[in-house]
């Protein structure tokens, strides 16, 4: 069965350093991939989405995400956090063929903290 | 221009009684979906809609789980007979074009139900 893992269930790190949020997927082929980002008392926002071709995917707010098919991951990257990102990350995954029954499969999530 | 919406933002109940939890989705979307995020737990998937009808309604925990959609806009969850673990935030998604496992969905601010 298809599935989404996000193996880290709360990060810390300091303002202006780097993150990488990781993102494992168990499926049959290359899956739709999204990330989406739930900061404090606002709705899920889509960061980005991969469906083919370039594996870096660049997405709003200075994110980017990579797709490693041996690893099967899809890895969310920022080279310097801002404390406004401080905030709950889904990594998500929808069927590569569209039926009426496709929907998406969200991970648990990660909690980001930001340390001044 | 308009987001999706919620109705209420929350509600306390006490056990037992029903409750009917209200999304307005995005004007013109085709698809709507309802999930469920408890504390410290991913999205969990309830129901989707095309249009007024349910293709994928497997995420509905128990028969007092009911949803409906009118007028391909406004959908109502109906949760019967609530139980202490049905306490969690009811979230509201649309999307454009009505193929789930690709299109972007958009959140609404959910509606936060605690059952006494």
């Amino acid at each position: 069965a298809q599935s989404v893992t996000q193996p880290d269930i709360h990060i810390t790190v300091s303002e202006g350093a780097s993150l990488e949020l990781r993102c494992n997927y168990s499926y049959g082929a290359t899956p739709y991939l999204f990330w989406y980002v739930q900061s404090p008392g606002q709705g899920l926002q889509l960061l980005l989405k991969y469906f083919s071709g370039d594996t870096l995917v660049q997405g709003i707010k200075g994110f980017e995400a990579e797709f490693k098919r041996s690893q099967s991951s899809f890895n969310l990257r920022k080279p310097s956090v801002h404390w406004s990102d401080a905030a709950e990350y889904f990594c998500a995954v929808g069927a590569p063929i569209y039926s009426s029954a496709s929907k998406i499969i969200f991970g648990s999530g990660t909690r980001l903290s930001i340390r001044p | 221009g308009a987001g999706v919406s919620q109705s209420p933002s929350n509600k306390v109940t006490e056990k037992g009684k029903d409750v009917e939890l209200r999304c307005d989705p995005i004007s013109g979307h085709t698809a709507l979906y309802w999930y469920r995020q408890s504390l410290g737990q991913g999205l969990e998937f309830l129901i989707y809609f095309q249009g007024n009808s349910a293709p994928d309604k497997s995420g509905l925990p128990s028969d007092r789980f009911s949803a409906e959609r009118t007028g391909g806009s406004v959908s109502t969850l109906t949760i019967q007979r609530t139980q202490q673990e049905d306490s969690a935030v009811y979230l509201c998604a649309s999307s454009p074009w009505g193929q789930p496992n690709q299109e972007t969905q958009y959140f609404g601010p959910g509606t936060r139900l605690l059952v006494l």
